[in-house]
C-alpha cells in the first residue's frame, strides 16, 4: 500500500483476554518493526523481522508478548492474558532492508486494557 | 545507561531565534542516524538523515560526531511550526540491527 497500515487504530479490551494487532507495511518494505510508545516518551523497541525472519525481539517485555510475520509481508502482534500496564499506543514502522531512507510509521494502535 | 540519551526539555524559544541540541548514543558501532519529528498524538515523521559529514536541509543543519558519540540538530529561524518533539534516531551496522529511539526533545516556539 501507500503507506504502513495499523489495525485497529483503537482497542478496548478487558484484563485476561487476547488482542492481536496487525501491521501491513509498505508494499516493498522487507523491513518491519514493532515500537511501543508511552505519552511523553520515545518509541520502545518490541521487535523487528527482516523479510519473515524475525531478527530481534529482545525489546518483547514478557512471554505474553508474540510477534509473526509469516509471509514477509503483513505482521501481527499478539498479546495474551493483557495487562492493565499493557495499555499504550503500539506502533509499526517499515524501511527497505538498509533502513537508509528512515522508517515510515503507520498511524498506530491504542490499547486500553480495562 | 540508555542506548539513545536525549534532553528532554522543554526548549521554549522565540520565533526567529536559532536552536540546537544534542542527542548522544552508546554504542560506538552505530552507523546510521537520523532526526525524527513528533507532533502531539501523531507517528514520528522522518525530519533528516545524518550524514557523517554533516548534512542542511533548508533552515535545518545535523552533525554527526563520532568521536564523542553524539549527534546534533540546529534549527535556524525557526517558526511557530516548528513546535513539536524531536526523536534521534540510531541504528548499528547491519541490516540485522535493531533501530533505537531517544525519549525525544520537546520544542516549543512563542510568537
Amino acid at each position: 500500500g501507500a503507506g504502513v497500515s495499523q489495525s485497529p487504530r483503537y482497542k478496548v479490551t478487558k484484563r485476561g483476554q487476547d488482542v492481536a494487532l496487525r501491521c501491513d507495511p509498505i508494499s516493498g518494505h522487507v523491513s518491519l518493526y514493532w515500537y511501543r510508545q508511552a505519552l511523553g516518551q520515545g518509541p520502545e523497541f518490541l521487535t523487528y523481522f527482516n523479510y519473515e525472519a524475525q531478527q530481534d525481539k529482545s525489546g518483547l517485555p514478557n512471554d505474553r508478548f508474540s510477534a509473526e510475520r509469516p509471509e514477509g509481508s503483513i505482521s501481527t502482534l499478539t498479546i495474551q492474558r493483557t495487562e492493565q500496564r499493557d495499555s499504550a499506543m503500539y506502533r509499526c514502522a517499515s524501511s527497505v532492508l538498509t533502513g537508509k531512507d528512515g522508517y515510515t510509521f503507520g498511524s498506530g494502535t491504542r490499547l486500553t486494557v480495562v | 545507561r540508555k542506548e539513545v540519551e536525549q534532553d528532554p526539555g522543554p526548549f521554549n524559544v522565540p520565533e526567529g531565534a536559532t536552536v540546537a541540541f544534542n542527542c548522544t548514543y552508546s554504542n560506538s558501532a552505530s552507523q546510521s542516524f537520523f532526526w525524527y519529528r513528533q507532533d502531539c498524538r501523531k507517528e514520528p515523521k522522518l525530519l533528516m538523515s545524518v550524514y557523517s559529514s554533516g548534512n542542511e536541509d533548508g533552515r535545518f543543519t545535523a552533525q554527526l560526531n563520532r568521536a564523542s558519540q553524539y549527534i546534533s540538530l540546529l534549527i535556524r529561524d525557526s517558526k511557530l511550526s516548528d513546535s513539536a518533539t524531536y526523536l534521534c534516531v540510531v541504528r548499528g551496522y547491519s541490516s540485522a540491527s535493531k533501530i533505537i529511539f531517544g525519549s525525544g526533545t520537546r520544542l516549543s516556539i512563542r510568537p
